[in-house]
C-alpha cells in the first residue's frame, strides 16, 4: 500500500530556531516527492520538488533532502521565523499512470514561539 | 501565488440543501482537481479532470459530483448536503505532461452542514 508517513507529528520552537521535520514513504513507482507548506484555512503551498537523481534542493530557508535508497526526505528550516508558523506536508507522486497520483502525509504542525 | 480561486471560503448549510463550490484558474491548466481534508488529516483526491467534459473519480468516495464544461471552470456539487459532508474542501490545477509539474492549490471552501 502506497503510503506516506511524516514525524513528529507537531513541533514548537523558538523564533530564529533550526528544525528538522522528516518524512518516510512507501510510494512505488517513485516519480517525485514535494514538500508543501499549508497555512490555517489556506491551502498548500510548494516549497520543493525532487525528482529520483536529486539528494537536496534549497528554497530560502528551507532544504529539502532525499534518499531514494531508504525512501526517507527531510525537510531544514533554518533561523526560523514567526510566518514559518504552518503544517509542512511531504507528497510523493507514483509514475504508474498519467495522473501521477499524489500521495499525503498527515503533516507536522510546525509552531514558532518568539 | 497561483491564479486559481475558490467560492465560497466559508459555508454553514442545513442538510438536505443543494450547494455548488465554485473553482476557477486563470492559468490555462488542463488538469484540475478536488481534494477533501479534515482537520489534522491528509488531502484525499475526491475527482479530477484532464480537461474539457473529462471527470473522474478519485481514491476517496464522495457522494459529490464535478463537471467540466470550460477549461477555467471545475465546480463541485451535492445534490443533498448531511453533516458527514462537513470538511476543507481544496482545488487544484496542474499543466498536462510529467507528473513532477506542480499542483496549485486554491485557498480551500470550509464547509458546515448543520
Amino acid at each position: 500500500k502506497n503510503q506516506v508517513e511524516q514525524s513528529p507529528q507537531s513541533l514548537i520552537i523558538l523564533e530564529g530556531k533550526n528544525c528538522t521535520l522528516q518524512c518516510n514513504y512507501t510510494v512505488s513507482p517513485f516519480s517525485n516527492l514535494r514538500w508543501y507548506k499549508q497555512d490555517t484555512g489556506r491551502g498548500p503551498v510548494s516549497l520543493t520538488i525532487m525528482t529520483f537523481s536529486e539528494n537536496t534542493k534549497s528554497n530560502g530557508r528551507y532544504t529539502a533532502t532525499l534518499d531514494a535508497d531508504t525512501k526517507q526526505s527531510s525537510l531544514h528550516i533554518t533561523a526560523s521565523q514567526l510566518s514559518d508558523s504552518a503544517s509542512y506536508i511531504c507528497v510523493v507522486s507514483d509514475r504508474g499512470s498519467t495522473l501521477g497520483r499524489l500521495y499525503f502525509g498527515r503533516g507536522t504542525q510546525l509552531t514558532v514561539w518568539p | 501565488e497561483a491564479d486559481i480561486y475558490q467560492t465560497p471560503r466559508y459555508l454553514v448549510i442545513g442538510t438536505g440543501k443543494k450547494i455548488t463550490l465554485e473553482c476557477s484558474q486563470t492559468m490555462g491548466h488542463d488538469k484540475m482537481y478536488w481534494y477533501q481534508q479534515d482537520p489534522g488529516m491528509e488531502l484525499h483526491l475526491i475527482h479530477y479532470s484532464y480537461g474539457v467534459n473529462s471527470t473522474e473519480k478519485g481514491d476517496l468516495s464522495s457522494e459529490s459530483t464535478v463537471s467540466r464544461i470550460r477549461t477555467e471552470h471545475f465546480p463541485l456539487t451535492l445534490e443533498s448536503a448531511r453533516p458527514s459532508h462537513t470538511s476543507q474542501y481544496l482545488c487544484a490545477s496542474s499543466e498536462s505532461g510529467p507528473s513532477s509539474y506542480e499542483q496549485y492549490f486554491g485557498p480551500g471552501t470550509r464547509l458546515t452542514v448543520t
